[in-house]
C-alpha cells in the first residue's frame, strides 16, 4: 500500500535552518510529484512548492521565495524540504502529499512533521 | 492568487444529519476544486476532486457539486466517524489555496 513517512519532529532556535524527509512506498516513486503543505496552530493549510519526482524540476511559493528548497533522491524514494531564516511563524505541521501528474489534489498525505520554532 | 472562503465556520449536527457546507473562490475556477476530511492530531484525507468525482475508497454519502465560484460538500447521512474538520482546495492555479475550513461538531 501506499506510505508516505516523514522525519521526526523538530525544535529550532530563530534564525535556523530545517531539513524534513519523507520517504515513500508502496507505488512506483517516479510516477508522481511530491507537494509540501504546512499548517500553523489554528491556521488553514498553506501549498509551500513542489518538486517532479521524475524530473527534478521545482515551483515554490512567492510567500518562501529563497527560503524553500525541495530535492529528491530517486535510489532512496526520499523527498525533501528544506527551510531556511526559521521564525517563530514558521512553527507547524509540515506534511509531504503526493500528486498525480496533470493534477492538482493530493491523494496520500505524509503523517505530518511538527516543527517548533523557539529561543 | 484565488481565495478561496466556506460557509460555515462551525457547525454543530446529530447522527444522520444532512450537511451542506460551501465553498467559493475569488474567480472563477471550472470545476477545478478539491475537498479533504482532517480529524483532529491527523492528516487531511482526500474526499473529492474535479468538483464530484469521489475518491476511491470514499464512502458514497459524501457529495460534491459546483462549478465557476460556488461550490458545495454534502454530507448526506452524518456517521460518528465523519465529525472533523473539512477544507477546499482550488487546483486551477498556482499558488494552490485552501479554505479556512469548516469544523463540524457533535449536536
Amino acid at each position: 500500500q501506499v506510505q508516505l513517512v516523514q522525519s521526526g519532529a523538530e525544535l529550532k532556535t530563530p534564525g535556523a535552518s530545517v531539513k524534513v524527509s519523507c520517504k515513500a512506498s508502496g507505488y512506483s516513486f517516479t510516477g508522481y510529484a511530491f507537494h509540501w503543505v504546512r499548517q500553523a496552530p489554528g491556521q488553514r493549510l498553506e501549498w509551500m512548492g513542489w518538486i517532479n519526482a521524475a524530473s527534478g524540476n521545482t515551483q515554490y511559493s512567492q510567500n518562501f521565495q529563497g527560503r524553500v528548497t525541495i530535492t529528491r533522491d530517486t535510489s532512496a524514494n526520499t523527498a525533501y524540504l528544506e527551510l531556511s531564516s526559521l521564525t517563530s511563524e514558521d512553527t507547524a505541521v509540515y506534511y509531504c502529499v503526493r500528486n498525480p501528474f496533470g493534477t492538482g489534489w493530493f491523494d496520500y498525505w505524509g503523517q505530518g512533521t511538527l516543527v517548533t520554532v523557539s529561543s | 492568487d484565488i481565495q478561496l472562503t466556506q460557509s460555515p465556520s462551525f457547525l454543530s449536527a446529530s447522527v444522520g444529519d444532512r450537511v451542506t457546507i460551501t465553498c467559493r473562490a475569488s474567480q472563477g475556477i471550472s470545476n477545478y476544486l478539491a475537498w479533504y476530511q482532517q480529524r483532529p492530531g491527523k492528516a487531511p484525507k482526500l474526499l473529492i476532486y474535479n468538483a464530484s468525482t469521489l475518491q476511491s475508497g470514499v464512502p458514497s454519502r459524501f457529495s460534491g457539486s459546483g462549478s465557476g465560484t460556488e461550490f458545495t460538500l454534502t454530507i448526506s447521512r452524518l456517521q460518528p466517524e465523519d465529525f472533523a474538520t473539512y477544507y477546499c482546495q482550488q487546483l486551477n492555479n498556482y499558488p494552490l489555496t485552501f479554505g479556512p475550513g469548516t469544523k463540524v461538531d457533535i449536536k
